[in-house]
């Protein structure tokens, strides 16, 4: 079975643009979640999607949105970027939201803001 | 406010030896945790996980203690070897109304298993 994956994989972007990173999760998986890892605030989660509607929020600003296709891919969006948004963005898939699943995660999108 | 910690950045254990990770939380509504392996340039790899009625898991060499009255977990990886030297995440999960919520990760250590 195929892991989660990600793309694109490395992205460099100057400060006031936007960004979409794109996550395909493992085939069957209906839960979608994104999270951001600096190194100062470590791994931190962004928001989770299931069934294409977005079911939890971390604390992150308006300028970061998803969403979630009926194929269960799901996209990620950062408006007018900052320089604190370099971050590796990961995006995990899991089969439900029931709390005895873990979560998968796929190798990460490397963003860099300039 | 840090409600899953690892204190400890790094830990250097000998090749063979038991390596001991450790992870405390502040909120007491947690219900469910786990441990995950990150090697650099790829995402977390699932390792383990406790539901809070249990107070150890075993799964191979990993096994996982929880103390809910200290809110403390612990990762025992015995016996070590080089390949698991890696970055170690705790992370924590409660339950609200339609599902788990988001997991939420301590800082992570740095194991180093020394040959």
């Amino acid at each position: 079975k195929a892991g989660v994956t990600q793309t694109p994989r490395y992205l460099i972007k100057t400060r006031g643009q936007q960004v979409t990173l794109s996550c395909s999760p493992i085939s069957g998986h209906r839960s979608v979640s994104w999270y951001q890892q600096t190194p100062g605030q470590g791994l931190q989660f962004l928001f989770e999607y299931f069934s294409e509607t977005q079911r939890n929020k971390g604390n992150f600003p308006g300028r970061f949105s998803g969403r979630q296709f009926s194929n269960s891919r799901s996209e990620m969006n950062v408006s007018t970027l900052e320089l604190g948004d370099s971050a590796l963005y990961l995006c995990a898939s899991r089969w439900d939201t029931g709390v005895y699943n873990e979560q998968f995660f796929g190798p990460g999108t490397r963003l860099t803001v300039l | 406010d840090q409600q899953v910690k690892q204190n400890s950045p790094s830990l250097s254990v000998q090749e063979g030896r038991i390596s001991i990770l450790n992870c405390d939380y502040t909120n007491s509504m947690f219900d469910y945790f786990l441990w995950y392996k990150k090697y650099p340039a790829e995402g977390p790899t699932f390792l383990i996980s406790i539901s809070s009625i249990k107070d150890k898991n075993e799964d191979g060499r990993f096994t996982v203690f929880l103390n809910k009255s200290a809110k403390h977990l612990s990762l025992h990886i015995v016996p070590s070897q080089p390949g698991d030297s890696a970055v170690y995440f705790c992370a924590a999960s409660l339950y609200s109304g339609g599902g788990a919520d988001g997991l939420t990760f301590g800082k992570g250590t740095h194991l180093i298993i020394q040959p």
